[in-house]
């Protein structure tokens, strides 16, 4: 059983700080990581991927992946009131993609 | 590009009647397309894949002959959910990816159902 674990929250950050989401995943043989963003009542957008060791940038958003601690995180710089949401981690094992439980952001103004 | 469009968006339907759902892939062809579920402040669960030309493959716990999957065409994969009762209200959504593209799968917009 593949699985993906996120802490649920609610994470509640004042506008402007850093948040910080966090997700492991069981299965060593995962190939690519992502992260999407749900608001309430809509279907997850895509926010960035990550396949290396490392972190990679993008505006606002980092993704930090280690492989070797099967742990892969999101970070938020700067963070809005338009950054609440629900952020889902997926792993993608072969043709399949595994999603967590989602943790939800509330950045408060 | 790698759009996926799904309709409806919303349906209320009688408990006991039919819903189909549709998932286009607009600018790509999608071999493979993914359905899931999700329930109010829950993460979204895979109900089952559907492959172009041949039988969809299930999650366990998801009765096939309640949701029914056809993907006739590599653009079009449909999910018809048969004698609906309330409990299978949800938000249903489907996604593709496209060959070639590392950002992975591309989300239709959901299909809020209700069943009354």
């Amino acid at each position: 059983q593949k699985e993906v674990e996120q802490n649920s929250g609610p994470l509640s950050v004042p506008e402007g700080a850093i948040a910080s989401l966090n997700c492991t995943y069981s299965d060593r043989g995962s190939q690519s990581f992502f992260w999407y963003r749900q608001y309430s009542g809509k279907s997850p957008e895509l926010i960035m991927f990550i396949y290396s060791n490392g972190d990679k940038e993008d505006g606002r958003f980092t993704a930090q992946l280690n492989k070797a601690s099967q742990y892969v995180s999101l970070l938020i710089r700067d963070s809005q009131p338009s950054d609440s949401a629900t952020y889902l981690c997926a792993v993608n094992f072969g043709n399949q993609f595994y999603f967590g439980t989602g943790t939800s952001l509330t950045v408060i103004p | 590009g790698a759009v996926v469009s799904q309709h409806p968006s919303w349906v209320i339907c009688k408990s006991g009647t039919s819903v189909k759902i549709e998932c286009r892939s607009l600018d790509f062809q999608a071999t493979t397309m993914f359905w899931y579920r999700q329930f109010p402040k829950q993460s979204l669960m895979l109900m089952a894949t559907s492959n172009e030309g041949s039988k969809a493959t299930y999650e366990q716990g998801v009765e096939k002959d309640k949701f029914l999957i056809n993907h006739a065409s590599l653009t079009l994969s449909t999910l018809t959910v048969t004698s609906a009762h309330p409990e299978d209200s949800s938000f249903y959504i489907c996604s593709a990816r496209a060959a070639g593209r590392e950002e992975g799968y591309t989300f239709g917009s959901g299909t809020r159902l209700t069943v009354v």
